[in-house]
C-alpha cells in the first residue's frame, strides 16, 4: 500500500508559466482533496473531487486554478500563469468515503515561483 | 470564514510536561474531529480522532477531550518528549470536507 503519492515533490516555475501538480490517491480511495499551505500557516481547503466530478471547489481561486480527477490516472491541480503569491506547499489527501474523516495525506508538492 | 479556531499558535513545554492545545468549531454538522501531526517537510499524519458521542479518547500519551455543548475539543500530550516537537492541527469533518485549525507549533525542550 503505497499511500497517497504526490509528484513532483518540488517544482520551480517562472512567473507566467503553468504548474501541474499530480496526486495518486491510496488504493481503494475515490475521494480526493487538495489543500494549500503557506509558510507558517495552516491548511486551506481548495477543492474536493470524486472520479470525474468536482464536488466542492469553494476554496479555489476563481481564476488560473483548476482541478480534475479523471476516470483513469491521477488527480491534477493546474495553476496557469503562476505568480509569486502561488508559492506554497500543496497537499493532496484521499479518503475511501465521503466525509467522516479517514483522510490520508501525501507528502506534498512545494511550488516555488521565481 | 474560519470554521475551526485553534490556540495557542505556539507552545513551549519542558520535557515531561503536559502540552495542551485547544480548538473550537462553529458548524454543528461536523461529526468527526481528528488531530494531525506534521513534521517539517512532511505531510500531516493522523494522530488521534474522536466522534461527538464520546467525551474523551485516549491513545498512549495522547488524549482528546470533547465538549459537545461548548463546541470545543482539546489535545493533551502527557509526558511530552522532544520527539513530539511538531506542528499540530485540529480539524472538523462533515459530509463534504474537512476544515483545519491554523495549527500549533509545539516545541518540547529537553
Amino acid at each position: 500500500n503505497a499511500g497517497v503519492m504526490q509528484n513532483p515533490r518540488h517544482l520551480v516555475r517562472r512567473r507566467g508559466q503553468e504548474a501541474r501538480l499530480r496526486c495518486s490517491p491510496m488504493k481503494g480511495h475515490s475521494h480526493v482533496y487538495w489543500y494549500r499551505q503557506l509558510p507558517e500557516e495552516g491548511l486551506k481547503f481548495m477543492v474536493y473531487l470524486q472520479k470525474e466530478n468536482i464536488i466542492d471547489e469553494s476554496g479555489m481561486p476563481k481564476e488560473r486554478f483548476s482541478a480534475e480527477f479523471p476516470k483513469e490516472g491521477p488527480s491534477i491541480l493546474r495553476i496557469q500563469q503562476v505568480v509569486r503569491g502561488d508559492s506554497a506547499a500543496y497537499f493532496c489527501a484521499s479518503s475511501p468515503a465521503r466525509g467522516g474523516g479517514g483522510y490520508t495525506f501525501g507528502s506534498g508538492t512545494r511550488l516555488t515561483v521565481v | 470564514q474560519q470554521q475551526v479556531k485553534q490556540s495557542p499558535q505556539s507552545l513551549i513545554v519542558q520535557k515531561g510536561g503536559i502540552s495542551i492545545i485547544n480548538c473550537a468549531y462553529e458548524n454543528t454538522a461536523f461529526d468527526y474531529f481528528p488531530w494531525y501531526q506534521q513534521f517539517p517537510g512532511k505531510g500531516p499524519a493522523l494522530l488521534i480522532a474522536i466522534r461527538p458521542d464520546v467525551s474523551e479518547k485516549k491513545e498512549g500519551r495522547f488524549t482528546i477531550s470533547f465538549n459537545k455543548s461548548a463546541k470545543q475539543f482539546s489535545l493533551h500530550i502527557m509526558d511530552s518528549q522532544p520527539g513530539d516537537s511538531a506542528t499540530y492541527f485540529c480539524a472538523a469533518s462533515g459530509v463534504n470536507d474537512m476544515r483545519f485549525g491554523a495549527g500549533t507549533r509545539l516545541t518540547v525542550k529537553p
